[in-house]
């Protein structure tokens, strides 16, 4: 079966700093991969989504940046952290396990 | 381009209460449509979807029907309980023209809260 995983499940991180979050996938091979941002109080954001290595394209503009290094990793990062960033972070995946995405369990970020 | 709105929340029930939550859609051609369900602390799951028109999604005693006609999806169920309490997300698919990757675009989401 499929399955998500990304890490840390929480961070907080102080304004300026750096950023990696990590997203790895198993149970399923050359997914969609995509990064979305939940802020407070608020909807899904659609980030960044890959269909292959080396592929990305982004949704917003942002401070935020995305890569996909293998099949099954995909990975946000930032140089440095801005307080608008904190927010609960997801990965997905498609084709999920009965239909649609296949979501992480989040990464919940807190910039102070 | 596509959009997904939903009533407005926080939606606060007693157990058994019958639940309905809002969801209407805009969009070019023929999406399937979503609902996702958010326990606190957890990432999406997906609790049921439809297809095409008249598709009746069912899962967990809940239910939506993808009503063409009126461009919505409403999520029912006919007696809540507390285990129901969560953030519930009404979504569509949608086509990235680019690369035709497929993306879902989400409503803002609205929290249920089930008091015993």
């Amino acid at each position: 079966s499929q399955t998500i995983h990304q890490w840390p499940a929480t961070l907080v991180q102080p304004v300026g700093s750096p950023l990696s979050l990590e997203c790895t996938v198993e149970g399923t091979s050359n997914p969609n991969l995509y990064w979305y941002r939940q802020a407070a109080g608020r909807g899904l954001q659609l980030l960044f989504y890959s269909v292959g290595i080396g592929q990305i394209s982004s949704e917003v503009p942002q401070n935020l940046s995305a890569s996909r290094p293998q099949d099954r990793q995909f990975i946000l990062s930032s140089k440095k952290l801005l307080l608008s960033d904190s927010g609960f972070y997801l990965c997905a995946l498609i084709p999920g396990t009965g239909g649609g995405y296949t979501f992480g369990s989040g990464t919940r970020l807190t910039v102070v | 381009g596509d959009s997904v709105t939903q009533m407005e929340g926080p939606v606060t029930l007693s157990e058994e209460a019958f639940l309905t939550i809002n969801c209407t859609y805009t969009a070019t051609g023929y999406p399937s449509l979503f609902w996702y369900v958010q326990y606190p602390g957890e990432g999406l799951q997906l609790l049921l979807k439809a297809t095409k028109a008249d598709d009746k999604g069912s899962n967990k005693g809940f239910e939506a029907t993808y009503r063409k006609e009126t461009t919505s999806f409403h999520l029912e169920k006919g007696s809540v309980q507390v285990s129901d309490s969560a953030v519930y997300f009404c979504a569509l698919s949608d086509s990235i023209r680019v690369w035709g990757a497929q993306k879902l675009v989400f409503g803002q989401g609205t929290r249920l809260t089930i008091n015993p």
